[in-house]
């Protein structure tokens, strides 16, 4: 079945330090859209970045991930870590048709905490 | 806009009780999801409805589970005769379908099952 990998269970940076979450996946179609969600302590999940473009950088809010279909990846980075960043982070792949919306399946979440 | 609603925000039961979880989607959203958040395992798919019809139950473990959909305004999740291992975040998310790709999700459910 389609699955989502994010290696770093926990990870703890320094402020100013640049970010990097892994994110890979697994599904045998074509059409996959992935996803981060960030969760922060006492707020909802929401939309961080989204792609389903292959090979194109996508920006939102300082963070960036780009889409790599021959690697399934979709890596999450930001170039200088702020305390505001400390959050859960979660990688998501959906299976769109026709660009509606349809169940995510995400990884297991990356909790980050950034320290000063 | 008030965003996705859940009630309660709190819910603590004993073991064997019943649980019942309530959901109101973001009005003019066609599509409601249930995930499960737990530290052990993330954020787990249950189920979903797309205009009040179930689309999608495969996350939903088999015995004691069940949600409906009755209207377009409120979804509900129950459990029959909880376990400590139903303890987790319940959280329910809508959409627009056809409108866009982004689910919202709400606040959550916190469930202990004692």
């Amino acid at each position: 079945g389609d699955s989502v990998t994010q290696k770093e269970g926990l990870v703890t940076l320094t402020e100013g330090l640049p970010v990097m979450l892994n994110c890979t996946y697994q599904t045998i179609y074509s059409n996959a859209f992935l996803f981060w969600y960030v969760h922060y302590l006492n707020e909802s999940p929401r939309l961080l970045l989204k792609s389903s473009t292959d090979n194109k950088r996508t920006e939102h809010q300082g963070f960036h991930a780009t889409l790599h279909k021959s690697s399934s990846s979709f890596h999450l980075q930001k170039s200088s870590a702020q305390l505001s960043d400390s959050a859960l982070y979660y990688c998501a792949l959906s299976l769109m048709q026709q660009g509606t919306g349809s169940k995510l399946s995400f990884g297991k979440g990356a909790k980050l905490t950034v320290s000063p | 806009n008030a965003g996705v609603i859940q009630t309660p925000r709190h819910k603590v039961t004993g073991k064997g009780q019943e649980a019942t979880l309530w959901c109101e989607p973001i009005s003019g959203h066609s599509a409601v999801f249930w995930y499960r958040q737990t530290i052990v395992q993330g954020l787990e798919f249950l189920t979903y409805f797309r205009n009040q019809a179930p689309i999608d139950d495969s996350g939903m473990p088999k015995e004691r589970f069940s949600a409906q959909m009755p209207n377009q305004s409120h979804s509900t999740l129950k459990i029959q005769s909880t376990q400590p291992q139903d303890s987790a975040v319940y959280l329910c998310a809508s959409l627009n379908w056809g409108g866009e790709d982004e689910q919202y999700f709400g606040p959550g459910t916190r469930l202990t099952v004692l």
